[in-house]
């Protein structure tokens, strides 16, 4: 069976230092790789998506910036964080929009940048 | 590109009273469509999809969903709430066809007293 697996879960990180998040999936072949931020009241917003190694897709200019080196890894990083980067972070695969595009969402990383 | 569109933020309910979360959602073309849930603490949960025939949609838990395309709706129900439905709900949707990203709504958050 598929699984996702994200971490950390938690992170306090000051400002200006550099940020790694990594997200794997496992039991799936070429999944399409998703990091949504999660702020309250606000839903989910989409950062970046991916439909192949390599292949990234920013949705909002940000300070943040993704990487797929490997089929089923995603890495969310950022060189200077900001305090408004504070937010939960949520990596999700899925495996195409044939098979309804649902996703599959990471138990999440809180980010808090002080 | 589509859009969601929540109504409420916030629903208070006792135990055994009927539920209905309004979604509604704005795009031109066919649609696939999701409720998620999160519960405290917890990850995302698939609670229902819609991706055609049935516009009736019954999920997980007693929940089910109507799409009225006329309407761009696809309200949430459950006759009778539980405590244990305390949660966080969102709606989703995704183009019907070709390659489309997951937009959600900003997300009910369900209490349910006992």
């Amino acid at each position: 069976s598929q699984t996702i697996h994200q971490w950390p879960a938690t992170l306090v990180q000051p400002v200006g230092s550099p940020l790694s998040l990594e997200c794997t999936v496992e039991g799936t072949s070429n999944p399409n790789l998703y990091w949504y931020r999660q702020a309250a009241g606000r839903g989910l917003q989409l950062l970046f998506y991916s439909v192949g190694i390599g292949q990234i897709s920013s949705e909002v200019p940000q300070n943040l910036s993704a990487s797929r080196p490997q089929d089923r890894q995603f890495i969310l990083s950022s060189k200077k964080l900001l305090l408004s980067d504070s937010g939960f972070y949520l990596c999700a695969w899925s495996v195409g929009v044939r098979e309804g595009g649902g996703y599959t969402f990471g138990s999440g990383t809180r980010l808090t940048v002080v | 590109a589509q859009s969601v569109s929540q109504h409420n933020h916030h629903v208070i309910l006792s135990e055994a009273a009927s539920l209905e979360l309004g979604c509604n959602y704005s795009y031109g073309g066919t649609v696939n469509l999701f409720w998620y849930v999160q519960y405290p603490g917890q990850h995302l949960q698939l609670l229902l999809k819609y991706f055609s025939g049935d516009p009736l949609v019954k999920g997980i838990k007693g929940f089910e969903a109507e799409f009225i395309k006329s309407k761009f709706s696809f309200n949430l129900r459950k006759p009778s709430v539980q405590w244990s439905d305390t949660a966080e709900y969102f709606c989703a949707v995704n183009a019907g066809s070709g390659y489309s990203t997951l937009t959600f709504g900003k997300g009910t958050m369900l209490l349910v007293s006992p």
